[in-house]
């Protein structure tokens, strides 16, 4: 019954590969965001999605690209894996802007 | 530029006293403040929350203080619990649709037995 779940949890791959991250929530929230966590532990805002609709895209390579297929999902997609997208990567979900946000455990993203 | 700033990066405090977390915003147009608490190879879990036209929130041991004039909060835990260990985020957002976070570097809370 976990809330908001991210697969996989570990991902090691090298450079130049595409990968997917998915993200589900049961909550019936409104609003999903991606968080990536760099190596000094900042959280910083990647993505969030509105009723499948983009509402902010910081300033993030165009190589990552969110996809929600329905308002319970918000995939995160990345084309030509660079060793600097090494870090931690959290979905999280809530109503409105106003509510908590409720977070993931974060899928570890390793690029050898 | 760090809008949201922990100047701790680290806090030990002994169990059953109060341990205070401090953290310092730059910007004046923030106007919903939450704290997080994290474990290792865990998500960020929501605390306790503060909107700007109030100065303290309560949630049985814990308190958040708002001081805007020095665009100031702290989180309060009252009496510490060694459970109580582990890193905790400041984040604060903006009135926009997005409900964007912007979090603090965190402050690692050890509460010793």
């Amino acid at each position: 019954d976990t809330a908001v779940s991210q697969t996989p949890k570990y991902l090691v791959t090298q450079m130049g590969n595409d990968k997917s991250i998915k993200c589900e929530q049961n909550l019936g929230h409104d609003t999903m965001y991606w968080y990536k966590q760099d190596s000094k532990k900042f959280l910083k805002i990647m993505f969030s999605y509105n009723n499948k609709e983009l509402i902010i895209n910081e300033t993030v390579p165009n190589r990552f690209s969110p996809k929600s297929p329905d308002k319970a999902h918000l995939n995160l997609h990345i084309n030509s894996l660079e060793l600097g997208d090494s870090a931690v990567y959290f979905c999280a979900s809530s109503q409105d802007r106003n509510q908590p946000q409720h977070f993931g455990d974060g899928t570890r993203l390793s690029i050898l | 530029d760090q809008q949201v700033k922990q100047n701790s990066p680290s806090l030990s405090v002994q169990e059953g006293r109060i341990s205070i977390l401090n953290c310092d915003y730059t910007n004046s147009m923030f106007d919903y403040f939450l704290w997080y608490k994290k474990y290792p190879a865990e998500g960020p879990t929501f605390l306790i929350s503060i909107s700007s036209i109030k100065d303290k929130n309560e949630d049985g041991r814990f308190t958040v203080f708002l001081n805007k004039s020095a665009k100031h909060l702290s989180l309060h835990i009252v009496p510490s619990q060694p459970g109580d260990s582990a890193v905790y985020f400041c984040a604060a957002s903006f009135l926009s649709p997005s409900g964007n976070l912007i979090f603090g570097k965190g402050t690692k809370l050890s509460v010793k037995p």
